[in-house]
């Protein structure tokens, strides 16, 4: 079966401008969360998604918005970028909603904002 | 607020023992979890806790104290290939909040 999956894996944007990240979970996996995480750092939580509701949002702007798909992949949107938007993105997908036992986490896409 | 701490930097050789610790603070905790990342890498599922005590899965085993919110991963026999970067995390409702992580060395 195949793992996580995310698209594209580097991107290169420049202030100002959006960009979209996309997903696909483990088959089966109902559940997706979206991790910015920055070179030296933990992943920080930014969105947990589930039967397509939005079920936990992290401290970030509203420049940050996502959303789940009847197929269960989501996108992550990331608008008027900036410079500090640079990081790894990180997706996951779990079979648990709530307590997160066991998060199973895509490649990541690379975004770079110059 | 909830906030993690463990140890920035390990240091071990081949076939030895090493313990990585972790103290959290956080409210609406459910578990605690071990990550591998490797270089270039993404976050690998390691152990869970969600109740006081050890659990061992293989090399690894994971430890949790919920009275003294503190946990630790083990890792036994140390390989080369276990230079990585280890996180701990916290289960809290609809999302899970990692530590700054433990970066591990391993020489021969």
């Amino acid at each position: 079966d195949a793992g996580v999956t995310q698209s594209p894996t580097h991107l290169i944007k420049t202030r100002g401008q959006h960009v979209t990240l996309r997903c696909s979970p483990i088959s089966g996996h109902k559940s997706v969360s979206w991790y910015q995480q920055v070179l030296g750092q933990g992943p920080q939580f930014i969105f947990q998604y589930y039967e397509k509701e939005e079920r936990g949002r992290g401290n970030f702007p509203d420049r940050f918005s996502a959303r789940q798909f009847p197929n269960y992949s989501s996108e992550l949107n990331v608008n008027a970028l900036l410079l500090g938007d640079s990081a790894l993105y990180l997706c996951a997908s779990s079979l648990e909603v709530v307590s997160n036992e066991k998060l199973f986490f895509g490649s990541g896409t690379q975004l770079s904002v110059l | 607020g909830q906030s993690l701490e463990q140890p920035s930097e390990v240091t071990a050789v081949e076939g030895a023992i090493v313990q990585i610790n972790c103290t959290y603070q956080t409210s609406g905790f459910y578990g605690l979890s071990w990550y591998q990342q490797h270089d270039g890498g993404a976050p690998t599922f390691l152990s869970y806790n969600a109740l006081d005590g050890l659990e061992e899965t293989g090399r690894f085993s994971s430890f949790l104290s919920r009275s003294d919110s503190y946990g630790y991963l083990l890792l036994q026999e140390l390989q080369m290939k276990d230079s990585a970067s280890y996180f701990c995390a916290v289960g809290g409702y609809n999302k899970l909040i990692f530590g700054a992580g433990t970066r591990l060395a391993v020489h021969p």
